[in-house]
């Protein structure tokens, strides 16, 4: 069964610290998606990424960036320079392509960012 | 693209009555999933369909709860009767055929039963 761990309730950084999230995930399957949603206080959720299991490319956007390491079965979320506007509930979610469609979230990481 | 329509986005009920949450998921999108967000049970998944048709309902909580897809570009989650504890955010998300496309979520609907 697919399983995603997000250890970290909540975070609190002052503004302009780096910061990471993490997330360790479960799968059998050998194809799987793995995403980081975002959850401001507004209440929607945000996409911010999509990776699958083949690409063990780091990956940049900005300020974001994404490590995936299959051998721990991780994909951590740094936020670089935090701001104010980062803070929300970060979502790190799972899909495996063959075994079931569901998208399997974690239970979310509480992100501060103090000015 | 106007992306998942959920409607209404706030609804608040006493409790014994009848509730309907609507969901129009992106045209194309062959996957349609519910979800409930509580604070004791996070983002957990209610019910999907693929082409209109359920494929997993195992996270309906009981009978009183039901899903219903008759076309391709609508979707209702049915609560009744309600009860307090149903109160939470519900979101409809879509997604296309192959897992890599993603999903996309609606505003989600903030039912409040009293």
């Amino acid at each position: 069964a697919q399983k995603v761990t997000q250890v970290q309730t909540e975070i609190s950084v002052v503004e302009k610290e780096d910061v990471t999230l993490d997330c360790v995930y479960e799968t059998r399957d050998t194809t799987y998606y793995l995403f980081w949603y975002k959850q401001p206080p507004s209440g929607e959720l945000v996409f911010l990424i999509r990776r699958n299991s083949f690409d063990e490319q780091n990956e940049i956007s900005g300020r974001y960036s994404w490590n995936f390491q299959k051998s721990t079965s991780s994909f951590n979320f740094t936020i670089t320079a935090s701001q104010v506007v980062d803070s929300a509930v970060y979502f790190c979610a799972l899909s495996e392509e063959r075994s079931s469609r569901q998208l399997t979230f974690g239970s979310g990481t509480q992100l501060t960012v103090l000015p | 693209d106007a992306g998942v329509i959920q409607s209404p986005r706030h609804e608040v009920t006493e409790m014994g009555q009848e509730v309907t949450l609507r969901c129009k998921p992106i045209s194309g999108h062959d996957y349609l999933f519910w979800y409930r967000q509580t604070m004791m049970r996070g983002l957990e998944l209610l019910i999907y369909f693929n082409n209109n048709v359920p494929i997993d309902d195992s996270g309906m909580p009981e009978d009183r709860f039901s899903a219903k897809m008759p076309n391709a570009s609508f979707s209702t989650l049915k609560i009744q009767p309600s009860e307090p504890r149903d109160s939470a955010v519900y979101f409809c998300a879509s997604s296309p055929t192959t897992g890599g496309g993603g999903y996309t979520f609606g505003s989600g609907t903030r039912l409040t039963v009293v």
